[in-house]
């Protein structure tokens, strides 16, 4: 199984609303990568987790909260969220540790913050 | 942190043609992905490759890492080859911290 699978698919949510998106892996990966993209543009970097523990945060505001319950299972939980972090959310998976092995993505959630 | 560039930003090109996009990077690599996303945003990595050359079916990448400069090959173009190619580098610190992408290449294969 080479599959990272996101739910949900899309995603519309209210300034005020609390929701998570959740990512899962079944390939044995030690680390776990949220990126966010903007239409037109490439992917950023925004968590990623080694080990099941944080190791990146490229400043993100507050209002995203990443988790990493277990080693297949990546959450990232919304809150309070502005009309400009409407993007595309990707999640992704490697092994982690040296040397760097392939990055191996999901299908994506489409977040639109109303 | 790594530069990466990429050209052409936008390729438009007939079926059967041979494509080439190139990408170059400031720093020193770990590893060099290239990827490509189709209109509906998921991304397929289409290789990882730290040094030579490598082929699947009708693509081709090869790195060249004295220079920080990768090229990816498509042989024999179909429409269906039509999408967005990223170039994507690790950086040599290496471990899990994450890509550093090009802003891509937009490839249009017509029939």
């Amino acid at each position: 199984d080479t599959e990272v699978t996101q739910t949900p698919k899309h995603l519309v949510m209210g300034m005020t609303n609390k929701k998570s998106l959740k990512c899962e892996q079944h390939m044995g990966h030690r680390a776990m990568y949220w990126y966010k993209q903007k239409a037109k543009k490439p992917p950023e970097l925004m968590f990623v987790y080694s080990y099941e523990k944080l190791s990146i945060n490229e400043s993100v505001p507050s209002r995203f909260s990443p988790e990493c319950p277990n080693s297949s299972l990546l959450n990232l939980h919304l809150h309070a969220l502005q009309p400009e972090d409407s993007a595309l959310y990707l999640c992704a998976s490697s092994q982690a540790g040296r040397p760097v092995g392939e990055q191996f993505f999901g299908p994506g959630t489409r977040l639109t913050v109303l | 942190k790594n530069e990466v560039e990429q050209s052409p930003q936008n390729l438009t090109a007939q079926e059967g043609e041979f494509i080439t996009i190139n990408c170059s990077y400031s720093v020193g690599i770990s590893a060099l992905h290239w990827l490509q996303q189709h209109p509906g945003g998921g991304i397929v990595s289409l290789f990882m490759l730290s040094s030579g050359k490598k082929k699947h079916g009708r693509l081709i990448a090869t790195i060249n890492i004295q220079e920080k400069h990768s090229s990816l090959h498509i042989t024999a173009s179909h429409p269906r080859d039509s999408a967005v190619y990223i170039c994507a580098v690790w950086d040599s610190g290496g471990g899990a911290d994450g890509l550093t992408f090009g802003k891509g290449t937009h490839l249009i294969i017509q029939p």
